[in-house]
């Protein structure tokens, strides 16, 4: 699904730095998601936002933050990198709950 | 909140076998289940998905079925081949007309066919 995008693919960063994944859609879908995956424990929620400036948060929230000042831009920040947060991260949308959701490619984090 | 429990972790079949995932969740208010198929090191995709108004959808070689009363809810893959090796990740949520949610995943079967 070439109408969302995500960067980097690749990152990798030191403990303790920030860093921002970037997510982008062109398909106007008011709800954006980002996810981290990690073996043995699927797809876990990080944040969501159902509209431009209206986020929340998702299962495992701590250490991210992330914003949506426009409805085609979710990005995720980690305000001070750990360890634990080595994952692959994927940005989703859709057009609302109960409709499928359309992933991104992804970026993998390496926190060294 | 919803808990989707999925199994069996890992599935390893031969070519042309049929093959069953099966998923149960936690929330009766839950109303949407899609499936997810995710190939090494590529994005999850949707596969089919069904809501809880049917008990059974089909695509070619794919099914879901749907017991709400036992809540729990199947992929059938038919005629397996090569390709369909991948993880495939079930989920449930609440949608319209049933206060809204976010999906929750299961953990994932890795299927393994063999030629």
């Amino acid at each position: 699904d070439a109408g969302i995008t995500q960067s980097p693919r690749y990152k990798i960063t030191e403990t303790g730095r920030q860093v921002t994944l970037m997510c982008h859609q062109t398909w106007s879908h008011s709800y954006m998601f980002w996810y981290r995956q990690d073996l043995g424990h699927g797809l876990r929620l990080i944040y969501y936002s159902a509209a431009a400036d209206i986020t929340d948060k998702g299962e495992v929230p701590d250490g991210y933050v992330v914003s949506r000042s426009k409805t085609e831009n979710f990005p995720l920040t980690l305000e001070s990198a750990t360890r634990s947060q080595t994952s692959v991260y994927f940005c989703a949308s859709s057009a609302g709950f109960g409709s499928p959701l359309h992933f991104g490619n992804g970026t993998r984090l390496t926190v060294t | 909140g919803e808990n989707v429990e999925q199994h069996p972790s890992t599935l390893s079949v031969q070519e042309g076998d049929s093959a069953v995932i099966k998923c149960t969740y936690s929330d009766s208010a839950s109303n949407y289940f899609p499936w997810y198929k995710q190939e090494l090191g590529k994005r999850p995709q949707l596969i089919i998905d069904i809501r809880s108004n049917v008990g059974e959808k089909k695509d070619q070689r794919i099914a879901v079925t749907l017991n709400k009363t036992a809540k729990h809810f199947s992929l059938h893959i038919t005629e397996t081949q090569p390709e369909d090796s991948a993880v495939y990740f079930c989920a449930a949520s609440r949608g319209k007309n049933s206060g809204y949610s976010t999906l929750t995943f299961g953990k994932g079967t890795m299927l393994l066919v063999s030629p």
